[in-house]
């Protein structure tokens, strides 16, 4: 079974530093794929950034990036130049392969990030 | 830059009656989802949605509840008899079939259920 675990309920960071956002996962799949969402006070789902089980790049989005480290299992999520807006709870999720095709996240429980001024 | 859209944002009902949740999927999407999230804990998956069939269901998908995609661009959620512990945020989401967007769920605004 796949499993995420995020070990920060809770991170602060001010504004315009960076913030680095731990995510560890297992999985016994050799083909997977790890994604961070945020999630703000209003509640939506947004996505963020998607990393491959074979990408060889870690991948970037503007602010974001992902410190994919597969030896050790990790997908930290880097913010750099952290914004008031950033305020937010952030999950890291897993993909696997659903039967028949299409995607199943298993999410980890969150790290709520508050960005000071 | 296309959407999910979800209704009702918000819904109130009482213990035993049904609720349908409605989901506009982005159009060329193919796979479709429901997750839910319980007031401050994580994100659950319930269901998978392909070709007019579910394609993976999860132990909290019981007989209680059922999808459907109705016409081609609706994909409803329905608990027959809700119960108190069905209140949460319901979430669904659409992905594309192919391609590197395959990979990626993209999800609605959610629909807040709360059951007295």
């Amino acid at each position: 079974a796949q499993k995420i675990t995020q070990t920060q309920p809770g991170m602060f960071v001010q504004e315009k530093e960076a913030v680095t956002l731990d995510c560890t996962y297992d999985t016994s799949d050799p083909s997977y794929g790890l994604f961070w969402y945020k999630q703000p006070s209003s509640g939506e789902m947004i996505f963020l950034i998607y990393q491959g089980s074979y990408d060889q790049q870690n991948a970037t989005e503007g602010r974001y990036s992902l410190n994919f480290q597969k030896a050790r299992k990790s997908a930290n999520l880097v913010i750099s130049a952290s914004q008031l807006g950033d305020s937010a709870m952030y999950f890291c999720a897993m993909r696997e392969r659903v039967t028949g095709g299409g995607n199943k996240l298993t999410f980890g429980t969150g790290t709520q990030l508050k960005v000071e001024l | 830059e296309p959407e999910v859209t979800q209704t009702p944002s918000h819904q109130v009902t009482q213990m035993g009656q049904e609720v349908i949740l409605r989901c506009v999927p982005i159009s060329n999407h193919l796979y479709f989802y429901w997750y839910r999230q319980i007031l401050g804990q994580k994100v659950e998956f319930l269901v998978s949605f392909y070709n007019n069939e579910i394609s993976e269901k999860s132990e909290i998908f019981d007989d209680q509840f059922s999808v459907e995609r109705p016409d081609g661009s609706n994909f409803t959620l329905k608990i027959r008899s809700t119960k108190l512990e069905d209140s949460a945020m319901y979430f669904c989401a659409s992905s594309e079939a192919r391609g590197s967007g395959a990979n990626v769920l993209t999800f609605g605004a959610g629909s807040r259920l709360t059951v007295l």
